[in-house]
């Protein structure tokens, strides 16, 4: 099975910083790859999709990059709306896998 | 609007089953190929299972594999959790997805908590 490491598991920041969260593949996944967001008490909500694509509707501070084992989630400019735990996901082969998850909380 | 919206949770003993249904409306379900993601109180989200489109083709993951089933009935949208001898490390919310661009997409139910506790 592949695993998906994520780092860091929870990070603190402010208002207008760039954040960034790393997924590495335990093997090469191509660009087979998602990165959700979660509230607390809600459903995931896509972000991006094989890994750089914007999903529809989601604000462009929100990027991703990568191909092969490591890939990136950037938060160009933090919003108060941001505050939330972000999981990528790889659907390059069965079992799927997330990553643990990494906590954006405010600093 | 899509929607999704899942029923059948509740709190079961070890060893027993529940069927989990999610019920989808808003769009063609019958073309869509649909996924089963788990997430246990204060932890991250799982992938369990998915489904192609007229059924014929599931994978699941190890920890289900052999006691999950997932299925569907695309004259009644409705997609399906079977679960079979549960334990208590099954226990969490349970969410159905739509699959959009080979990937669980956007598209998510509100989930239904599996309780699993004698």
């Amino acid at each position: 099975d592949i695993q998906m490491t994520q780092s860091p598991s929870s990070l603190s920041a402010s208002v207008g910083d760039r954040v960034t969260i790393t997924c590495r593949a335990s093997q090469g996944i191509r660009n087979d790859l998602g990165w959700y967001q979660q509230k607390p008490g809600k459903a995931p909500k896509r972000l991006i999709y094989a890994a750089s694509s914007l999903q529809s509707g989601v604000p462009s501070r929100f990027s991703g990059s990568g191909s092969g084992t490591e890939f990136t989630l950037t938060i160009s400019c933090l919003q108060p709306e941001d505050f939330a735990t972000y999981y990528c996901l790889q659907h390059n082969s069965y079992p799927w896998t997330f990553g643990q998850g990494t906590k954006v909380e405010i600093k | 609007e899509v929607q999704l919206v899942e029923s059948g949770g509740g709190l079961v003993q070890p060893g027993g089953s529940l069927r989990l249904s999610c019920a989808a409306s808003g769009f063609t379900f019958r073309t869509y190929w649909m996924h089963w993601v788990r997430q246990a109180p204060g932890k991250g989200l799982v992938w369990v299972s998915r489904i192609n489109s007229d059924g014929s083709s599931t994978n699941y993951a190890d920890s289900v594999k052999g006691r999950f089933t997932i299925s569907r009935d695309n004259a009644k949208n409705t997609l399906y959790l079977q679960m079979d001898s549960l334990r208590a490390d099954d226990t969490a919310v349970y969410y159905c997805a739509r699959d959009e661009e080979w990937l669980v997409g956007d598209s998510w139910g509100q989930g239904t908590l599996v309780t699993v506790s004698s």
